[in-house]
């Protein structure tokens, strides 16, 4: 299958601060790429889906001023959390691909001290 | 009600035997399902589509009952590799996200 990786795979940061978090797709052109984000034993929930030339599009209560996603190819994709707080704690995955085959990043730990 | 409910568990079984988890999702329109697999502090990976008619995989069987919106998986004679949590996915169409279920925790006991 497809690949998609992100970088980096885990990061410990402190409060205030901003976090940028990769996703490319390696073999493959993404018009489309999603961000989600997942708490300990929560299920993935969708954050944005990220278009390639345009501005992303997020999901309800997902604050856009927050969390910053460019597109800027049709191979990389940037979130970045800005002014990070620790309830913003998570694993943060990237994903690639048609909605009937989707290829998901091995995800980024980001811890908020 | 959750647009996609899964038992949480966790499911704990022996070696060799045969588990079965299900899922049920509330938009009727919803058109396909998939079962991905993930294990700790890893990203999900899909383990099967899931058609009306039922498919098979090696060990693993998932069905679809559209009429009361309900999805299965059935995994026979597990190993201890099968231990992972199991998502339930469903996709409303084409233009829309996958919308993942919280899982299933297996863990198979030597």
């Amino acid at each position: 299958g497809a690949v998609v990786s992100q970088h980096p795979s885990w990061v410990i940061c402190k409060s205030g601060t901003s976090v940028k978090i990769e996703c490319r797709s390696l073999d493959f052109q993404a018009t489309t790429m999603f961000w989600y984000r997942q708490f300990p034993k929560q299920s993935l929930m969708l954050m944005a889906t990220s278009n390639e030339g345009s501005k992303a599009t997020y999901e309800q209560g997902v604050e856009k001023d927050k969390f910053l996603i460019n597109h800027a190819s049709l191979t990389l994709s940037t979130l970045t959390v800005t002014s990070a707080h620790p309830e913003d704690s998570s694993f943060y995955i990237c994903s690639a691909g048609t909605p009937y085959e989707q290829y998901f990043g091995p995800g980024t730990r980001l811890t908020v001290t | 009600r959750k647009e996609v409910e899964q038992d949480p568990g966790p499911f704990n079984v022996p070696e060799g035997a045969t588990v079965a988890f299900n899922c049920t999702y509330s938009n009727s329109a919803s058109q396909s399902f998939f079962w991905y697999r993930q294990d700790c502090r890893k990203e999900p990976k899909l383990l099967m589509s899931v058609y009306s008619s039922g498919n098979e995989d090696g060990r693993f069987t998932a069905q679809l009952n559209r009429a009361s919106q309900y999805i299965s998986l059935l995994i026979r004679d597990s190993k201890l590799s099968d231990s992972a949590t199991y998502l339930c996915v469903v996709l409303l169409s084409g233009n829309t996200p996958l919308v993942f279920g919280k899982g299933t925790r297996l863990s198979v006991i030597a």
